[in-house]
């Protein structure tokens, strides 16, 4: 069974805090995704890696850094958190082969509220 | 820039009456289009995606979605929904690229009234 998982399900942090939130995927996949997801704002791309080592921001980066030294492993960085960014935030990893048909599998999400 | 609409923010029926929430998706492309659902209190799954082919899909739980090119469109539907299928669903677009990212919709929040 293909496996996304979270480190944490629920954190509480404080303003200003540096804060990890750790993804590993068991897929062997090359990309992954880090999206966060509010009410009535369904879910934004925050940063991705289509390999190790490497990253691509997507549509909300500001305020957030990524690193992947591993490839089943990507990390999200708050480097500094605020209260606006409590949210839910999902990882997700998919294969880009298969002609591109493929679908993203997604972590249980990690709960963060910023205090 | 990829972007996905979905029609409805909300949406309240009764148990046993049909189904559709709206999916518009804007993309310079091929795609690939998919359906997710998040139930209460638990992780984003797959309910259904269109690759090629068969533009009618069909997915887990009795559900369906209708891509139909001209319209951009990729409607979710079930002809009976059940008190179980209070969920949050989020229409979502892919180029095909196998790195294109995945775009989601905002959702749409169902509750199934016993």
């Amino acid at each position: 069974d293909v496996k996304v998982t979270q480190s944490s399900r629920y954190l509480v942090k404080r303003t200003g805090e540096k804060v990890f939130l750790e993804c590993v995927q068991d897929m062997d996949h090359e990309n992954m995704f880090w999206y966060r997801q509010d009410p009535g704002l369904g879910l934004r791309l925050i940063y991705f890696s289509y390999d190790v080592k490497m990253k691509e921001k997507g549509d909300i980066p500001e305020g957030y850094s990524v690193s992947r030294e591993k490839k089943e492993r990507f990390s999200l960085i708050l480097e500094s958190a605020s209260t606006n960014q409590t949210s839910m935030y999902l990882c997700a990893s998919s294969s880009p082969f298969d002609g591109g048909n493929t679908e993203a599998f997604f972590g249980q999400g990690t709960r963060l509220t910023v205090v | 820039a990829q972007s996905v609409s979905q029609h409805n923010h909300h949406v309240i029926l009764s148990e046993a009456a049909s189904l559709e929430l709206g999916c518009n998706y804007s993309y310079g492309g091929t795609v690939n289009l998919f359906w997710y659902v998040q139930y209460p209190g638990q992780h984003l799954q797959l309910l259904l995606k269109y690759f090629s082919g068969d533009p009618l899909v069909k997915g887990i739980k009795g559900f369906e979605a209708e891509f139909i090119k001209s319209k951009f469109s990729f409607n979710l539907r079930k002809p009976s929904v059940q008190w179980s299928d209070t969920a949050e669903y989020f229409c979502a677009v892919k180029g095909y690229s196998g790195y294109s990212t995945l775009t989601f919709g905002k959702g749409t929040m169902l509750l199934v009234s016993p």
